[in-house]
C-alpha cells in the first residue's frame, strides 16, 4: 500500500510571499487532516476534511491560510502571505477505519525568512 | 475546552530500563490513540484504545486506558535505542495531540 505523499519536502520563502503544499492521501481514505508542527511541539490540527467537505477548520488562520480537497482525493494547503511564525513542518494525514489510526506523510518543512 | 496533559515532557533512561508516559484529560475521552515520532520523522500510529480499562500489548509496549476514560499510559519494558523518539497521545474527541514525551535512551 502506498503511503501519504506530500510535496515539496522543503520550502524556503521570504515573509509576505505565498506558498502551497500538496497532499495525496492513501487511496480510499475519506478523512484527511492538515497539521502544523512547530519545532519541539506536538502537531496542531489546522483542518479536517471528510471526502471533499470540511469537518473542522476552527484552528485554521483563515486570514492567511486556505485549504481545499477537490473531488475528495488530493488536497492543497496555501499560505498567503506567509509570516515568520509560519515556519514549521506541515503534515498531512489520511485515515480509513479509525481502528487502524491515521497515516502521516513525511511533511513539508517550511522556513520563512 | 478539553485539556490534555502529557507527562513527563522529557525522559532519559539507561538502555534496559523501563519507561512510562501518561496522558491525562480533564474530560472523558471517546477513544485515544498513541503515536511515535522519531527525530526528524513523522508520527507513526501505534495503537488505539476505546474501552474503559482496556489494556493492549505490542511486544515490549503496554498501553492502558483508564477506567474513567480520562487517562492513558504507555509503558515500555527494557528500553532499547530503537525506542528513541517522542510519544504522543491523540485525543479522538477533538483530533488533538498531547504535548508529547521525548524519550532518550542512553546505551
Amino acid at each position: 500500500e502506498a503511503g501519504v505523499a506530500q510535496s515539496p519536502r522543503y520550502k524556503i520563502i521570504e515573509k509576505r510571499q505565498s506558498v502551497a503544499f500538496w497532499c495525496n492521501p492513501i487511496s480510499g481514505h475519506a478523512t484527511l487532516y492538515w497539521y502544523q508542527q512547530i519545532l519541539g511541539q506536538g502537531p496542531k490540527l489546522l483542518i479536517q476534511f471528510q471526502n471533499n467537505g470540511v469537518v473542522d477548520d476552527s484552528q485554521l488562520p483563515k486570514d492567511r491560510f486556505s485549504a481545499e480537497r477537490l473531488k475528495g482525493v488530493d488536497s492543497t494547503l496555501k499560505i498567503q502571505p506567509a509570516k515568520l511564525e509560519d515556519s514549521a513542518v506541515y503534515l498531512c494525514a489520511s485515515g480509513g477505519p479509525t481502528l487502524y489510526g491515521y497515516t502521516f506523510g513525511s511533511g513539508t518543512r517550511l522556513t520563512v525568512v | 475546552g478539553q485539556q490534555v496533559m502529557q507527562i513527563p515532557q522529557y525522559q532519559h533512561v539507561q538502555e534496559g530500563e523501563d519507561f512510562t508516559t501518561y496522558c491525562n484529560s480533564s474530560t472523558t475521552l471517546s477513544n485515544i490513540q498513541w503515536y511515535k515520532q522519531r527525530p526528524g520523522g513523522h508520527p507513526v500510529f501505534l495503537i488505539q484504545l476505546v474501552k474503559s480499562g482496556e489494556v493492549k500489548k505490542q511486544k515490549r509496549l503496554t498501553f492502558q486506558f483508564g477506567e474513567a476514560k480520562k487517562n492513558s499510559s504507555l509503558h515500555i519494558t527494557a528500553t532499547q535505542t530503537t525506542d528513541v523518539g517522542t510519544y504522543f497521545c491523540w485525543i479522538g474527541n477533538q483530533f488533538y495531540f498531547g504535548t508529547g514525551t521525548s524519550l532518550t535512551v542512553i546505551p
